[in-house]
């Protein structure tokens, strides 16, 4: 694709239910990446997919949050049972990897994720 | 882990004047910094990066200097422009050989006065 592509751009929903964002990468990129914007605030590390190796999921900050990568390609955060302390804007990225590359981290638009 | 600390958390300049931005890191193995910014309601991009095997690299306005043994690295804005205004992220990570994901510092918002 022309770029990276999340979905839903905007996702409202109650305490306690749970929700999936999805993450469509630029295609061939191997690395992909989830981070967690608060207002005004920094990127969060959530979790890291790179190639066939194991995610580094060390920034995951419970174990609400989970995330796949199928085929490669698309990936899926699930946040269960969300709390208001949820409520962000959930950035993907995705980058190529290789000796040489510069490593750039191409970020999806976000969801903005509202807990109520 | 790797921690990235970054200051000033925000700085005012008037244009035309130099900005600086600093960052340490914690984790000595880290070998890849870039620098990127985040216009308000927009996404992050990469404005310049820097590898452990170099010094300082230049771009138009905008250098990067690292300093291996102090584990510190800056960005430096020359002759700032209205348009320069904006959050800026620095960050680190392992590249190649044992890969690590990026992780960013708090971020720094430029103001910059007309």
């Amino acid at each position: 694709g022309a770029g990276v592509s999340q979905s839903p751009s905007n996702k409202v929903t109650e305490k306690g239910k749970d929700v999936e964002l999805r993450c469509d990468p630029i295609s061939g990129h191997t690395a992909l990446y989830w981070y967690r914007q608060s207002l005004g605030q920094g990127l969060e590390f959530l979790i890291y997919f790179q190639g066939n190796s194991a995610p580094d999921k060390s920034g995951l900050p419970s174990d609400r949050f989970s995330a796949e990568r199928t085929g490669g390609s698309v990936s899926t955060l699930t946040i269960q049972r969300t709390q208001q302390e949820d409520s962000a804007v959930y950035l993907c990225a995705s980058s190529s990897v290789g000796q040489g590359s510069n490593e750039k981290l191409f970020f999806g638009s976000g969801t903005q994720l509202s807990v109520l | 882990g790797e921690n990235v600390e970054q200051h000033p958390s925000t700085l005012s300049v008037q244009e035309g004047d130099s900005a600086v931005i600093k960052c340490t890191y914690s984790d000595s193995a880290s070998n890849y910094f870039p620098w990127y910014k985040q216009e308000l309601g927009k996404r992050p991009q990469l404005i310049i990066d820097i590898r452990s095997n170099v010094g300082e690299k230049k771009d138009q306005r905008i250098a990067v200097t690292l300093n291996k043994t102090a584990k510190h690295f800056s960005l430096h804005i020359t002759e700032t422009q209205p348009e320069d205004s904006a959050v800026y992220f620095c960050a680190a990570s392992l590249m190649d050989t044992g890969r690590r994901a990026l992780t960013f510092g708090s971020g720094t918002r430029l103001q910059v006065q007309p």
